[in-house]
């Protein structure tokens, strides 16, 4: 079984300073974790995805993860927030990594960012 | 990378009736997802369709309820049936797609904004 946990709800921070959304994954196999942003009134966008490669993955937007398997942990940050970025952000784990065309996401509770100017 | 269209954007509807939501793609695909977002709420899978052969239904969810159909490779669709103001959601279509960096990742539609009155 799979499952992920978003341990902030809300996050909020100035313009210019740094983000950190954390998120912890459980996994009975080796997962692929992803992070995806969704803006008010818009579709889901994927920032970035971990598939067992490099274990610090850099995405769209300047956000970038890394995958800690020792802390079961896959943080999203950003060294400088953008008005841009205010948003509700998923923490999403999938186990079906070899098996292309089936992978079932289970999805995090959300992350809402906003940004202070 | 896939380009999803679900239609209708959104719809008011009386308690008791049914809707059917479709979700087109650009490209032909495997499997197709259809997921629940309850008002401020995540993700929350119902049901992974594949061409040719009956919905896979998640826990919670049953066929009855969420029948879908699948009739080719690019189309979808989901029915909300009887449907109670429990039922208001947002509900997303999502494919399986090689992404930008040739990895394989998960597109979704801009989803259908569902209220029962």
């Amino acid at each position: 079984a799979q499952s992920v946990t978003q341990l902030d709800s809300h996050v909020s921070v100035s313009e210019g300073t740094p983000v950190l959304l954390r998120c912890n994954y459980s996994s009975s196999y080796s997962p692929s974790l992803f992070w995806y942003v969704q803006h008010p009134n818009k579709g889901l966008q994927l920032l970035l995805k971990y598939t067992s490669a490099a274990t610090l993955v850099k995405g769209i937007n300047g956000f970038e993860a890394e995958f800690k398997k020792s802390e079961t942990s896959f943080h999203l940050t950003k060294p400088s927030a953008h008005m841009s970025d205010a948003a509700e952000y998923f923490c999403v784990v999938s186990d079906n990594l070899l098996n292309f065309g089936n992978e079932k996401l289970t999805f995090g509770t959300g992350t809402r960012l906003t940004i202070i100017p | 990378s896939a380009v999803i269209s679900q239609k209708p954007s959104r719809d008011i509807c009386q308690r008791g009736t049914s809707l059917t939501i479709q979700c087109q793609v650009d490209s032909q695909v495997t499997m197709m997802f259809w997921y629940r977002q309850q008002p401020g709420q995540s993700l929350t899978l119902i049901a992974t369709a594949n061409q040719g052969s009956e919905a896979t239904y998640e826990s919670g969810f049953v066929i009855d309820k969420f029948p879908i159909s699948r009739p080719n490779l690019t189309f979808s669709t989901l029915t909300v049936s009887n449907m109670s103001p429990e039922d208001s959601s947002i509900y997303l279509c999502s494919v399986e797609d090689l992404g930008a960096s040739g990895i394989g990742e998960q597109f979704f539609g801009p989803g259908t904004r569902l209220t029962v009155l």
